[in-house]
């Protein structure tokens, strides 16, 4: 299957300060981009759909101003979490598509904030 | 409204054979995937049914019935590394994944 990457694979942060989650497609060209996070136990949640070259697709209750996604090409995304608090301590996850095939994940990002 | 039942756990022994049955109701369907996920990793993809019928890959299989809104993933030969959680992902008519919480295997010796 494809190869997604995700960079970095772990992050402890402060309370108040910003994290950027990079999301790599390595081997096809990704025209739809999504953002998920998974809190221990519990079902994957859609946080956004990125598509190249456009503004994201929030889901509903996710702030577009705190969860930061740009999505400057087909290869490349990033998540970046403004202002970080304990409770967007969680585990994030982003999978790449290519047209309407399956999406393939990257490894995750777990991210602390303190 | 969107829905995916699977049951929250499963036992098998190693060797045996399990079936993981899934039902679903999505705005318009495109097939349905089937993911694996280990503890603290990331989803990987098993298998995706388009057509009613059943798939193989391996010791892997996945059923899809579109007009009963079922799908079944079957393991053989279980491995102690099967154990893991197995995602049912219906695809709806915008192409996004319909996720559940998964069903937890637990393989034992």
């Amino acid at each position: 299957g494809a190869v997604v990457s995700q960079h970095p694979s772990r992050v402890i942060c402060k309370s108040g300060t910003s994290v950027k989650i990079e999301c790599r497609s390595l081997d096809f060209q990704a025209t739809t981009m999504f953002w998920y996070r998974q809190f221990p136990k519990q079902s994957l949640m859609l946080m956004a759909t990125s598509n190249e070259g456009s503004k994201a697709t929030y889901e509903q209750g996710v702030e577009k101003d705190k969860f930061l996604i740009n999505h400057a090409s087909l290869t490349l995304s990033t998540l970046t979490v403004t202002s970080a608090h304990p409770e967007d301590s969680s585990f994030y996850i982003c999978s790449a598509r290519q047209g309407e095939r399956e999406q393939y994940f990257g490894p995750g990002t777990r991210l602390t904030v303190t | 409204g969107q829905n995916i039942d699977q049951p929250t756990e499963m036992t098998a022994t190693e060797g045996a054979i399990v079936q993981i049955n899934c039902t679903y109701q999505t705005s318009g369907f495109n097939g349905l995937f089937w993911y694996q996920q280990h503890a603290g990793e990331a989803p990987t993809f098993l298998s995706y049914n388009v057509l009613d019928g059943l798939e193989e890959k391996g010791r892997f299989s996945s059923f899809l019935s579109r007009s009963k809104g079922y799908s079944y993933l079957l393991l053989k030969e279980l491995q102690m590394k099967d154990s893991a959680s197995y995602l049912c992902a219906p695809m709806d008519s915008n192409y996004q994944l319909i996720w559940g919480a998964g069903t937890k295997l637990i393989i034992k010796p």
